[in-house]
């Protein structure tokens, strides 16, 4: 049963640092690994999204890597801002089935 | 694309009514996913469709829930009767292709059973 972990579980960093949060997943037979953004009381928005064929993705200040043989994603936020705060989650979509696992997230707080 | 669209937002009910949930998926997406959040076990996948039907109800947590899609643009989760520890966000997500495109997530209902 693929497990999804997410390290730290909360992070706090003055405005300006660049930071990085971790994302493990147990079984590395995976289709593709997706990074989400929570804000308090909304649903999730998606940030990135890396097949499995794919080492990184970028967007603006964000970047995901993947690497599939360690069973680690991370994504790297430059330049932070108190806009960044927010739940980040990863999940990881198992190759065979259709649903994606979700980690327990990174509450991210950036202060000004 | 006004994105997957929930039904309502926010629902209080008290104990034993039923309760029914709704979701538009976005137009031409072909899968569409429940999810539940809570504090305690995060966001679980409780059924998902894939044109309409029923692929995998295997996150139910009892007879109690049950899911319907009667056309490509319209799905509901109906819980009867609630209970308290029914009380959770419920999201709906849709997706072309199954979910390897990645998933595109409503805003939630936040459901209170009292």
């Amino acid at each position: 049963k693929q497990e999804v972990t997410q390290i730290p579980a909360a992070l706090s960093v003055p405005e300006g640092e660049n930071l990085v949060l971790n994302c493990s997943f147990t079984d590395s037979a995976i289709y593709n690994l997706q990074w989400f953004r929570q804000d308090p009381g909304k649903g999730l928005t998606s940030l990135l999204l890396i097949q499995s064929s794919q080492r990184e993705q970028t967007s603006g200040r964000l970047n995901a890597s993947l690497d599939k043989s360690s069973g680690r994603s991370t994504l790297y936020i430059a330049a932070s801002q108190p806009g960044d705060s927010a739940t980040y989650l990863c999940a990881a979509l198992e190759e065979g089935f259709q649903k994606l696992v979700f980690g327990t997230g990174t509450r991210l707080l950036v202060s000004p | 694309d006004a994105g997957v669209i929930q039904s309502p937002r926010h629902e209080v009910t008290e104990m034993g009514q039923e309760v029914t949930l709704r979701c538009k998926p976005i137009s031409g997406h072909n899968s569409l996913f429940w999810y539940r959040q809570t504090m305690m076990r995060g966001l679980e996948l409780l059924i998902y469709f894939n044109n309409n039907v029923p692929i995998d109800d295997s996150g139910m947590p009892e007879d109690r829930f049950s899911a319907k899609m009667p056309n490509a643009s319209f799905s509901t989760l109906k819980i009867q009767p609630s209970e308290p520890r029914d009380s959770a966000v419920y999201f709906c997500a849709s997706s072309l292709y199954g979910a390897r495109s990645g998933y595109t997530f409503g805003s939630g209902t936040r459901l209170t059973v009292v």
